[in-house]
């Protein structure tokens, strides 16, 4: 069974700072896609990066990138010079087998 | 459309009515999802149509929840006899295809279901 685990409830990061976001996830399959989701208060899911399994270098756009360890199935993300507008909940995703499964989110606050 | 759009964005109903959710995906997009979710909690699946294959139906929580999809296009999930536990965010979301590159899903804003 596919399985995706953020492991941080909430985290919390200072303006400009940077913050990682950790996930991992279990699938049997070798190919398969991982996303980043971003939910802000709107309840509007928006795609914030994408990783194709397949790939050995790390997505990144523009303040976000992924740190992807295929052996270790763990799929972080970092959001540097953070801003007031990145607070939301984010939502790791795996895709494979015709599912898109979620983690159950990490809840992120940003302080001026 | 532009996007995914849900309908109605807020249902508020009485428990043990059934209620009828709609979700009209992106224009050609063949890949089509249902999720439920909790206040505060993450996003549980609950069903998948992929064009004209039988749906994954394997997240409905019960049978008092069901789903149809029409003409590969507008789908609705229905919920009968709801309770009090029904209350969540349903999230439609679709996508274009479901292998490759196309796999990234747009989702529409959800419909709040209060039952009372």
């Amino acid at each position: 069974a596919q399985t995706v685990t953020q492991s941080q409830p909430e985290m919390s990061v200072q303006e400009a700072e940077t913050v990682t976001l950790s996930c991992t996830y279990d699938t049997s399959e070798s190919d398969y896609y991982l996303f980043w989701y971003k939910q802000p208060p709107s309840r509007q899911m928006i795609l914030v990066i994408r990783q194709e399994a397949y790939k050995q270098q790390n997505a990144t756009e523009n303040r976000f990138s992924v740190n992807f360890q295929k052996a270790a199935k763990s799929f972080s993300l970092k959001i540097s010079d953070s801003q007031l507008g990145d607070a939301a909940m984010y939502f790791c995703a795996l895709y494979n087998t015709d599912k898109l499964i979620f983690g159950t989110g990490t809840r992120l606050q940003v302080f001026p | 459309g532009a996007g995914v759009s849900q309908s109605p964005s807020n249902k508020v109903t009485e428990k043990g009515k059934d209620v009828e959710l709609r979700c009209d995906p992106i224009s050609g997009h063949t890949a089509l999802y249902w999720y439920r979710q909790s206040l505060g909690q993450g996003l549980e699946f609950l069903i998948y149509f992929q064009g004209n294959s039988a749906p994954d139906k394997s997240g409905l929580p019960s049978d008092r929840f069901s789903a149809e999809r029409t003409g590969g296009s507008v789908s609705t999930l229905t919920i009968q006899r709801t309770q009090q536990e029904d209350s969540a965010v349903y999230l439609c979301a679709s996508s274009l295809n479901f292998r490759g590159m196309n796999t990234e899903a747009f989702f529409g804003q959800g419909t709040r279901l209060t039952v009372v």
